[in-house]
């Protein structure tokens, strides 16, 4: 069956500007996470969405928002880019039900940010 | 969720085991331990996970030790392709809304020819 797929693979964008990247999970599931990974940081949790509806939210200014979609797509958007939001962002997605956690996640291949 | 230890890298010859310590001293009762592994420019992949007792599949073995504070991957027989960084992570099975992971900074596994 098909993986998860992150569009696009690579992005460069200019200081100010806005992006927005797209992910679709594995067909069937309805977890889907997003991570910002950095040499220094590794990956960083900003936040997931199960059923349309945002589970839990990482440590990220209000420039990261996201949102899922009722066939379980999500979307991240990051507003007023800034130099050091230039990261991997790799989204997940998960079988997992409400409130329990018994199976790995799948990630994507990232996409890769550079802001310029 | 509690913290894992691990060393910052490793090397294993090509077709030796490799055995990829992990500390979780402050590991609770219900939180299980997951290894992912990361290849270069890809997304983490999911190895293996248990709770108290040793599990193997098709990838590796995960061994953890009876008082759950410390754990080893063990790759049977490493070949260059096993070349990435490895992740320990402890986490609850059921932590209600709260299920993100919390990611170090891993092991950087060598295997050289």
């Amino acid at each position: 069956k098909a993986g998860v797929t992150q569009t696009p693979r690579y992005l460069i964008k200019t200081r100010g500007q806005q992006v927005t990247l797209s992910c679709s999970p594995i067909s069937g599931h309805r977890s889907v996470s997003w991570y910002q990974q950095t040499p220094g940081q590794g990956l960083q949790f900003l936040f997931e969405y199960f059923s349309e509806t945002q589970r839990n939210k990482g440590n990220f200014p209000g420039r990261f928002s996201g949102r899922q979609f009722s066939n379980s797509r999500s979307e991240m958007n990051v507003s007023t880019l800034e130099l050091g939001d230039s990261a991997l962002y790799l989204c997940a997605s998960s079988l997992a039900t409400t409130g329990t956690y018994n199976y790995g996640y799948t990630f994507g291949s990232g996409t890769r940010l550079t802001v310029v | 969720d509690a913290k894992t230890t691990q060393p910052p890298s490793m090397d294993c010859a090509e077709g030796r085991a490799a055995n990829l310590p992990c500390n979780h001293s402050t590991i609770s009762g219900n939180e299980y331990v997951y290894w992912y592994r990361q290849i270069h420019s890809q997304g983490p992949q999911y190895i293996i996970h248990g709770l108290k007792n040793n599990e193997t599949n098709e990838m590796a073995s995960l061994i953890i030790t009876e008082d759950r504070k410390s754990s080893t991957l063990i790759l049977p027989h490493a070949t260059l392709r096993d070349t990435a960084v490895y992740y320990c992570i402890v986490r609850a099975q059921n932590a209600g809304n709260n299920r993100k992971l919390i990611w170090g900074l891993g092991t950087s596994l060598a295997v050289n020819p």
